[in-house]
């Protein structure tokens, strides 16, 4: 079975700051990994997903992740935060034989001018 | 035109009401979802549906229906709804195989009375 625990259900960061918003999961097969953000009103979108070809992802809007296999972590980053950027961020997890993706509880990041 | 739409948008409703919510998709993807997002727990995963003759419950079933019309469209059905139904409701799709990113529509606000 998989499954994905975000620390942290709310983040703030200053405007200009380094954003990280950490994920650990727990698969026992190799796992697909995404990264996904919901803007207010809106449904989800794709940041990035790892899917074993490289484990340093980039993905839309300057957001990185690092897939971390001793440290079973895949946390998202982002060197120098935008006002827009503040949206709720859901972690997941699929396992390399199935189609149903498994969600985080979601973290909200703020952005403080 | 948005890829994934969802009708209708926003609904109260009274206990015990049946009601249906609607997904429509132009992506061609085989596979459709619903989900059901409260704050704090993330996304729950309600039915899915790999072709329009399977159909499977997810991990919170009971109270919940589904009906797949054609590929294109896949609707959510509250027989009796409850107060506890009062949720954001997401639909979502994604070509077949493990690792494919899921597609969301902008999701149903329900509140039940």
């Amino acid at each position: 079975a998989q499954s994905v625990t975000q620390l942290g259900s709310h983040v703030s960061v200053s405007e200009g700051a380094l954003v990280l918003l950490r994920c650990n999961y727990s698969s026992s097969v190799p796992p697909y990994l995404f990264w996904y953000v919901q803007y207010p009103n809106q449904g989800l979108q794709l940041l990035l997903k790892y899917t074993s070809a490289a484990t340093l992802v980039k993905g839309i809007n300057g957001f990185e992740a690092e897939f971390k296999k001793s440290e079973t972590s895949f946390h998202l980053t982002k060197p120098s935060a935008h006002m827009s950027d503040a949206a709720e961020y859901f972690c997941a997890v699929s396992a390399s034989s199935a189609s149903k993706i498994i969600f985080g509880s979601g973290t909200r990041l703020s952005i403080r001018p | 035109d948005a890829d994934v739409t969802q009708t209708p948008r926003n609904r109260i409703t009274k206990t015990g009401k049946r009601i249906m919510l609607e997904c429509s998709q132009t992506k061609g993807h085989d596979r459709m979802y619903w989900y059901r997002q409260d704050p704090g727990l993330g996304l729950r995963l309600i039915y899915y549906s790999f072709d329009v003759k399977d159909i499977n419950k997810g991990e919170i079933s009971d109270g919940y229906s589904v009906s797949r019309q054609a590929q294109a469209k896949f609707s959510l059905s509250l027989e009796s709804a409850i107060p506890n139904q009062t949720a954001l409701y997401f639909c979502a799709t994604s070509v077949g195989g493990a690792g494919n990113e899921q597609f969301f529509g902008p999701g149903t606000r329900l509140t039940v009375l």
